[in-house]
């Protein structure tokens, strides 16, 4: 199976500040990379898909880089909307899974 | 507007059965897999497994194999999943997704390639066994 593993857990930041959320995967998983933001009470949504291809209506704000085994989720400003938690996933042996431990992102 | 609605919370025993549903509307389900997450409370979320609407091939995350059944009804657009003997350890919410893809191409000559993604979610069943 194909693990990755989400960094940090937790994150404090303020409305403004921009900031970066790690992933790696256990093996070179070329693009097959996905981001998730949930919030509380909610459904996951996809935010990026294929590491770094903005879903249609995310914000700009929000963008995905990486490939191989290192990817980084960047939100550039963060608006009151954006405190929630985000989750990475792989799909490269689709429809074998794995989500990362998500990171929570709370005002600071 | 594609969705996919889920059944209703549910509150159940220990030792009972249960079998819960992810109706598809629109074209949500048409040559798609349609998988389910599990989250336990304060927790993160999980994979448990996809079925394939077309043929019914099932897939489930070693986790999971074994405790749960997953099928579906395409006459129906439904998805499902179920548990013969419910455990307290199953309290969590279930949610249904669609397993969306991305296709481009690439090389000479061009050749497709399939980026997958979970584009289109359930509102999440609450299962609580007690």
């Amino acid at each position: 199976d194909i693990q990755v593993t989400q960094s940090p857990s937790s994150l404090s930041a303020s409305v403004g500040d921009g900031v970066t959320i790690t992933c790696r995967a256990s093996r070179n998983i070329g693009r097959s990379l996905n981001w998730y933001q949930q919030k509380p009470g909610k459904a996951p949504k996809v935010l990026i898909y294929a590491a770094s291809t903005l879903q249609s209506g995310v914000p700009s704000r929000f963008s995905g880089s990486g490939s191989g085994t290192d990817f980084t989720l960047t939100i550039s400003s963060l608006q009151p909307e954006d405190f929630a938690i985000y989750y990475c996933q792989q799909s490269y042996n689709t429809p074998s899974i794995t989500f990362g431990q998500g990171t929570r992102l709370e005002i600071k | 507007e594609v969705q996919l609605v889920q059944s209703g919370a549910e509150m159940k025993k220990p030792g009972e059965s249960l079998k819960i549903s992810c109706k598809g509307s629109g074209n949500t389900f048409t040559n798609y897999w349609i998988g389910w997450v599990r989250q336990m409370p304060g927790k993160g979320l999980e994979w448990m497994g996809i079925v394939y609407v077309v043929d019914s091939d099932t897939r489930y995350s070693p986790s999971f194999e074994g405790q749960v059944t997953i099928s579906v009804d395409k006459s129906i657009s439904t998805a499902y999943l179920q548990w013969s003997s419910l455990k307290a350890s199953d309290t969590a919410v279930y949610f249904c997704a669609r397993l969306g893809y991305y296709e481009i191409l690439t090389g000479n000559p061009p050749v497709p390639q399939y980026y997958y993604y979970l584009d289109v979610w359930g509102e999440g069943t609450t299962v609580t066994v007690s």
